[in-house]
């Protein structure tokens, strides 16, 4: 089955760290785009990070830079997010989705809260 | 505020025809494909129409999409109580360098 879940979510402080993964499961992984879409409870949709096939070019939304990594493991099948200074604001189900979102994940909670 | 504009909601009995807009600029739908998703109540997206025009297999024809310029619109026809959802379109800006969504539609299906 085509399918990617996530996992890694949880309540962290402010300032705090977690790491998300995503695996992929039915289809090629290494030959698409990846990226993070996340939504704040009771919001739209916000695109968070994308990465290249081979992982050589890499984008992010402005709010998340500097801050949030987002990395690959073809041979695992799996995409990484590495979220460090979490702020209340990052509040939101984080899913892992395909290319140009043709595929999504259920998501995993991310609750940033002290 | 949302990159790309979209009408917060829309509503229609079931059997009509309804639309939902979505308006960006030169560097978002002006120069890339447009793309609708639907999320069903409680679940994760699910995209309905892909570069423009294209329904993945498993969509009704009753969906379609057009672009022109730096508009794409998402028409459906013969509303049924399901297609109550929340709609996105999301393109690739040039000048951000990354995805942008629209701000959602809730449709009503009255």
């Amino acid at each position: 089955e085509v399918q990617l879940v996530e996992s890694g979510g949880g309540l962290v402080q402010p300032g705090g760290s977690l790491r998300l993964s995503c695996a992929a499961s039915g289809f090629t992984f290494s030959s698409y785009w990846m990226s993070w879409v996340r939504q704040a409870p009771g919001k739209g949709l916000e695109w968070v990070a994308n990465i290249k096939q081979d992982g050589s070019e890499i984008h992010y939304v402005d709010s998340v830079k500097g801050r949030f990594t987002i990395s690959r493991d073809n041979a695992k099948s799996s995409l990484y997010l590495q979220m460090n200074s979490l702020r209340a604001e990052d509040t939101a189900v984080y899913h892992c989705a395909r290319a140009y979102f043709d595929l999504w994940g259920r998501g995993t909670l991310v609750t940033v809260s002290s | 505020q949302s990159v790309l504009t979209q009408p917060p909601s829309a509503s229609g009995t079931p059997g009509q025809r309804v639309t939902i807009s979505c308006s960006g600029s030169n560097s978002n739908i002006g120069s890339n494909t447009v793309h609708w998703y639907q999320q069903l109540p409680g679940t994760a997206p699910k995209v309905l129409i892909y570069s423009n025009n294209q329904r993945p297999s498993g969509v009704p024809d009753r969906f379609s999409g057009s672009k022109s310029g730096t508009s794409a619109s998402l028409a459906i026809s013969g509303l049924q109580s399901e297609d109550e959802a929340d709609y996105y379109c999301a393109a690739w800006d040039d000048s951000l360098d990354g995805w942008v969504f629209g701000g959602g539609t809730k449709l009503t299906v009255l």
